[in-house]
């Protein structure tokens, strides 16, 4: 059973505009959820991350929303830039954890 | 620093001989992850240290795969008699924090072919 879901494997939006990627858990008991990009031929590389206790966070461009009680969070990324292209993986952890488990990936295209 | 460093790059293995890969984590890091991911999937955790000390395996990690971290610095991760579902992509990642609260410095990863 997968715990962690995205249930969107692509993405395509226009510079500038707004990217937002979901992510669904099952797992209530999860306390921390991580957002990762990937390049091709490199490992992914963490971006932001939320712990349960908080609803929103913010880093830059980045921002994260989490809503508990749906098991949903999703990432915003505004405005959007064509370097921003990479598969972008959800992961979600318990507190003091060293694991994580992963979604499968959304791949968002930024187009010029 | 150099980041996560990963080798081999690439592996191309005969079914049924034996693989290693190294990992060389961030010096500072105290905790080494290995995680495996195949195509169109996330990554897949299988192991974990803190400093020597293996605190955690996957029920997926086969007893095929060995791990180990000799000194708390790099780990080598083994794969005995391979088969064609080993080909994948490992991945090591290296963390000051937990990683999975924190988040990890991955490595580019070894992609293993099993023919």
């Amino acid at each position: 059973d997968q715990q962690v879901k995205q249930n969107s494997p692509s993405l395509s939006v226009q510079e500038g505009r707004i990217s937002i990627l979901n992510c669904d858990y099952t797992n209530s008991m999860f306390d921390y959820f991580l957002w990762y990009k990937k390049y091709p031929a490199e490992g992914p590389t963490f971006l932001i991350s939320i712990s349960s206790i908080k609803d929103k966070n913010e880093d830059g461009r980045f921002t994260v929303f989490l809503n508990k009680s749906a098991k949903h969070l999703s990432l915003h990324i505004v405005p959007s830039q064509p370097g921003d292209s990479a598969v972008y993986f959800c992961a979600a952890s318990y507190t003091n954890a060293g694991k994580s488990t992963f979604g499968d990936g959304t791949t968002l295209t930024v187009k010029p | 620093d150099t980041g996560v460093s990963q080798d081999p790059r690439h592996k191309i293995t005969k079914r049924g001989q034996n693989v290693t890969f190294r990992c060389d984590p961030i010096s500072e890091h105290n905790r080494l992850y290995w995680y495996r991911q195949t195509l169109g999937q996330g990554p897949e955790f299988l192991t974990y240290f803190q400093n020597e000390a293996q605190l955690e395996k996957s029920r997926l990690l086969s007893d095929r795969f060995s791990a180990e971290r000799p000194k708390g610095s790099f780990s080598t991760l083994e794969i005995q008699r391979t088969e064609q579902g080993d080909s994948a992509m490992y991945l090591c990642a290296s963390s000051s924090g937990q990683g999975g609260n924190d988040g990890y410095t991955f490595g580019s990863g070894t992609r293993l072919t099993v023919v």
